[in-house]
């Protein structure tokens, strides 16, 4: 069975563009949750969608939204690129909401110059 | 508002030796508990987790972490360590029965290098 997975898994943008980061969840799985982990740190909150509705929203500004298509796959776009959006964003897929299990994917790493 | 904390950012440690990664946590409700392991370049693999139960949790290669609620740690330990081991480890919570939808609050990781 194939994993979550993410596209693409390496991304150079420039200062003041966009992105769209994009998240296949396991086969079944209905929860896509999206996290930020910039170098050293532990990866923060972005997103939750269950069943394509939001569910919870981190601390992040409006420049970060995300969506969730009917067959679960998910969508992080960003808009005016910062240097400090550059990270490792990572998506995980989950079962329901229970939070008793989250798979992770590899993770899309994103350079702002 | 909930937090997580990660003792040691760096944990050297020869190989065979006995190993603890230390994790205290913050919550003013129930939570679940998780160790995540990250291998470079790689997403996070669970490791274990404490959902309820027995406080004592085991992974399939040897790690183990026990809940203590009075002490609100979750500390990760392992008897004797393998260069495979190498890695950063996450600790992190989530509110239990679903009230957070799952969101997960992680610490900062623990790097363990093992070495030969």
């Amino acid at each position: 069975d194939a994993g979550v997975t993410q596209s693409p898994t390496h991304l150079i943008k420039t200062r003041g563009q966009h992105v769209t980061l994009r998240c296949s969840p396991i086969s079944g799985h209905k929860s896509v949750s999206w996290y930020q982990q910039v170098l050293g740190q532990g990866p923060q909150f972005i997103f939750q969608y269950y069943e394509k509705e939001e569910r919870g929203r981190g601390n992040f500004p409006d420049r970060f939204s995300a969506r969730q298509f009917p067959n679960y796959s998910s969508e992080l776009n960003v808009n005016a690129l910062l240097l400090g959006d550059s990270a490792l964003y990572l998506c995980a897929s989950s079962l329901n909401t229970g939070g008793t299990e989250a798979f992770f994917g590899q993770g899309t790493r994103l350079t702002v110059v | 508002a909930q937090s997580v904390t990660q003792l040691d950012s760096q944990v050297p440690v020869f190989e065979e030796a006995p190993v603890e990664l230390r994790c205290n946590y913050s919550s003013s409700v129930s939570v679940y508990l998780f160790w995540y392991v990250q291998y470079p370049n790689q997403g996070l693999q669970l490791l274990l987790k404490y959902l309820s139960g027995s406080t004592l949790v085991k992974s399939i290669n040897g790690f183990e972490a026990e809940f203590n609620k009075s002490q609100t740690s979750f500390h990760l330990r392992k008897p004797s360590v393998h260069i495979s081991d190498t890695a950063e480890y996450f600790c992190a919570l989530t509110n239990a029965g679903g009230t957070s939808y799952g969101k997960l609050t992680f610490g900062q990781g623990t790097i363990l290098t093992v070495h030969p």
